[in-house]
């Protein structure tokens, strides 16, 4: 059973550019986090999405940052103009529905590095 | 929202001897306290996970205590081995949603063979 995946695991974008990180989650999973990690911090949460809906998404700076998942394919998190404060680690999580219920995890991806220059 | 402090910053034991990490919280509505293991670019791992209706959860080397009058909680490995070196986090779920985790800054553990 493969695990949470993501894709790219390191991104280099010039500031201005736009970056895109890909999430697939764990089969049977429906329940896709994406959090940020900033050099010698613990991850803070962004954005909490299911099958084409955003249900929590107090974590997401106001501007540049976007998050979605569609019907069919991966969950994307979506970061325009980039700058450089935006370098960091962002990972996916993904769980089954019981978690929001109290039960279960959250399962992590590897995480995408992304470098602004 | 909610804040968590961790500490230690580092911690470096020997093998064969026990590693504490404790933590603190400050939103009381917190129910859910898990503990990540990350080594060096690889993803978090849940190692152990205490909800707040028991004060205690031990598995095998591994045991985390919460104390929710006080809003603290700790990690305790005994029987150190050098693959437990890695930097470990705390969290705390916010306002109660159990996916809003709030993380401390993290310990790096370093056991010495």
């Amino acid at each position: 059973n493969a695990g949470v995946m993501q894709n790219p695991r390191h991104l280099v974008r010039r500031r201005g550019q736009e970056a895109r990180l890909r999430c697939s989650p764990m089969k049977g999973h429906s329940h896709v986090y994406w959090y940020r990690q900033l050099p010698e911090e613990g991850l803070k949460f962004m954005v909490y999405l299911q099958k084409e809906n955003i249900i929590d998404e107090s974590g997401m700076p106001k501007e540049r940052f976007s998050a979605e998942f569609p019907k069919e394919g991966p969950s994307i998190l979506r970061i325009q103009q980039v700058v450089r404060g935006d370098s960091a680690a962002y990972f996916c999580a993904s769980s089954p529905p019981s978690f929001t219920g109290s039960n279960g995890e959250l399962f992590f991806g590897e995480g995408s590095r992304l470098t602004v220059l | 929202g909610e804040n968590v402090e961790q500490h230690p910053s580092t911690l470096s034991v020997q093998e064969g001897d026990s590693a504490v990490i404790k933590c603190t919280y400050s939103d009381s509505a917190s129910n859910y306290f898990p503990w990540y293991k990350q080594e060096l670019g690889k993803r978090p791992q849940l190692i152990i996970d205490i909800r707040s209706n028991v004060g205690e959860k031990k598995d095998q080397r591994i045991a985390v205590t919460l104390n929710k009058t006080a809003k603290h909680f700790s990690l305790h490995i005994t029987e150190t081995q050098p693959e437990d070196s890695a930097v470990y986090f705390c969290a705390a779920d916010s306002g109660g949603s159990n996916y809003k985790l709030t993380f401390g800054k993290g310990t790096l553990l370093t056991v010495n063979p």
